[in-house]
């Protein structure tokens, strides 16, 4: 299995609050992403980095933002979080070339109330 | 631009029975082609991909898909479908090795009746 950590895990937060969620890999992998899963939705891509520092918003970034200053970490900010926010969230990853498939985490389950 | 658009978000089979998921993608270039596979309360796997070269593709679990670049289809079969086989499947494309990011489609959960 790949080396990737999510934490925490599960949490409840109330809404306007600021909520941070971490991934940690162990890959040295380029890429990162954070993808949101909702039922009827599949993912849908919030935000990935293409390499320390660097950046891209995807088809759902409002009300997100994300830092990568570690190759291995992988950041996912909610500026101050609302109930549409209530979401699992993967993060995964992949390599700049060869397979180019994805590596998922195990998920955190958010609910904001 | 690319996308991916899954037949049927529920697809239940007898136990035994041959196993039939579709996917239709749309991309401006030459695509890579995923199939994932996602069980109760955990992150998607790899099952198998396309890159380039042979167009029919085996994954784990005696899954299998064909490229087929005529119709922008990528099903993916099993022959026999195992209760463990009951999981949701994910379809993905990717513009190439150079693009930095895959499309999902919106999933299709398999239910595997005995």
């Amino acid at each position: 299995d790949a080396g990737i950590t999510q934490s925490p895990r599960h949490k409840v937060t109330e809404t306007g609050t600021p909520v941070t969620l971490r991934c940690h890999q162990t890959e040295n992998h380029r890429y990162m992403y954070w993808y949101r899963q909702d039922p009827g939705h599949g993912l849908r891509l919030i935000h990935y980095s293409y390499g320390v520092k660097d950046t891209d918003k995807g088809e759902v970034s409002d009300g997100y933002s994300v830092s990568r200053s570690k190759t291995e970490d992988f950041l996912l900010t909610l500026e101050s979080a609302t109930s549409s926010q209530t979401s699992v969230y993967f993060c995964a990853i992949s390599a700049l070339s060869g397979g180019v498939e994805q590596y998922f985490g195990p998920g955190t389950r958010l609910t904001v109330t | 631009a690319q996308s991916v658009t899954q037949l049927g978000s529920h697809v239940s089979v007898s136990e035994g029975a041959l196993v039939l998921l579709r996917c239709n993608y749309s991309s401006s270039v030459p695509p890579y082609l995923f199939w994932y596979v996602q069980y109760p309360n955990q992150g998607l796997q790899l099952l198998l991909k396309y890159t380039t070269g042979a167009t029919l593709v085996k994954g784990i679990n005696g899954f299998e898909a064909e490229f087929k670049k005529s119709e922008t289809s990528f099903h993916l079969t099993k022959p026999s479908a195992h209760m463990s086989d009951a999981a949701e499947y994910f379809c993905a494309v990717r513009a190439g090795a150079n693009a930095g990011k895959s499309t999902f489609g919106d999933g299709t959960t398999l239910t595997v009746k005995p």
